[in-house]
């Protein structure tokens, strides 16, 4: 079971340069986040999605841009990269569904990251 | 601010003792609360978790204690094994969202040494 599916492992962008992040799930999860994490860092929630067609920002959403079209797919997209974009990008996936156990809602799976530096 | 805080960036314990890794949050809204380790290169995997209505749980090796009134928990590794070394993350969820928002603190990077 591949799970969580996180291209490319890593990137250089130049500064401006733009680029689309990937994630995918094969879990059929219905929510799906997009994190950042700088180095001596907690994980910081980017975007995340309930749903295909819905998306909301998270606490660090300047910079970056999101879409759901599918239940399976959360790309994140960059446009204009910047210096302080340079960071580890985590993308995961939980499940929820009315009755089930509130612990294993909260339990969100991740994918193995994508390294970037903007130079 | 830091709503979830792990205030020991690392510890070293022997192979076979006890780890303890602690944390403390502010939120008292806060009413989950999940460990996640990571090794370098990959992604954060779960470990073991907590509501509030508890206040311990046990999972083979893994035990993590909740006291709701100082705000703090600690994830206990018994014993130790190099296979441990990792880092861990503490995270805190409030079910009043309305979606698993999960809230990480820094992280403590746990060595093992035989």
């Amino acid at each position: 079971n591949a799970g969580v599916t996180q291209t490319p492992k890593f990137r250089i962008l130049k500064i401006g340069q733009s680029m689309t992040l990937q994630c995918t799930q094969d879990m059929n999860h219905n929510y799906m986040y997009w994190y950042r994490q700088d180095p001596g860092m907690g994980l910081k929630l980017i975007y995340y999605s309930v749903g295909a067609g819905i998306t909301d920002k998270g606490e660090v959403p300047n910079g970056y841009n999101v879409s759901r079209s599918t239940t399976e797919d959360f790309p994140l997209r960059l446009e204009l990269a910047a210096p302080s974009q340079t960071s580890v990008y985590f993308c995961a996936s939980s499940y929820s569904r009315s009755g089930g156990s509130p612990l294993a809602k909260n339990i969100q799976y991740f994918g193995a990251g994508t390294r970037l530096s903007v130079l | 601010d830091q709503q979830v805080k792990q205030n020991s960036p690392s510890l070293s314990v022997q192979e076979g003792r006890i780890s303890i890794l602690n944390c403390d949050y502010t939120n008292s809204m806060f009413d989950y609360f999940l460990w996640y380790k990571k090794y370098p290169a990959e992604g954060p995997t779960f470990l073991i978790s907590i509501s509030s209505i508890k206040d311990k749980n046990e999972d083979g090796r893994f035990t993590v204690f909740l006291n709701k009134s100082a705000k703090h928990l600690s994830l206990h590794i018994v014993p130790s094994q190099p296979g441990d070394s990792a880092v861990y993350f503490c995270a805190a969820s409030s079910m009043n969202t309305g979606f698993q928002k999960l809230v990480f603190g820094t992280g403590t990077r746990l060595l093992v040494s035989p």
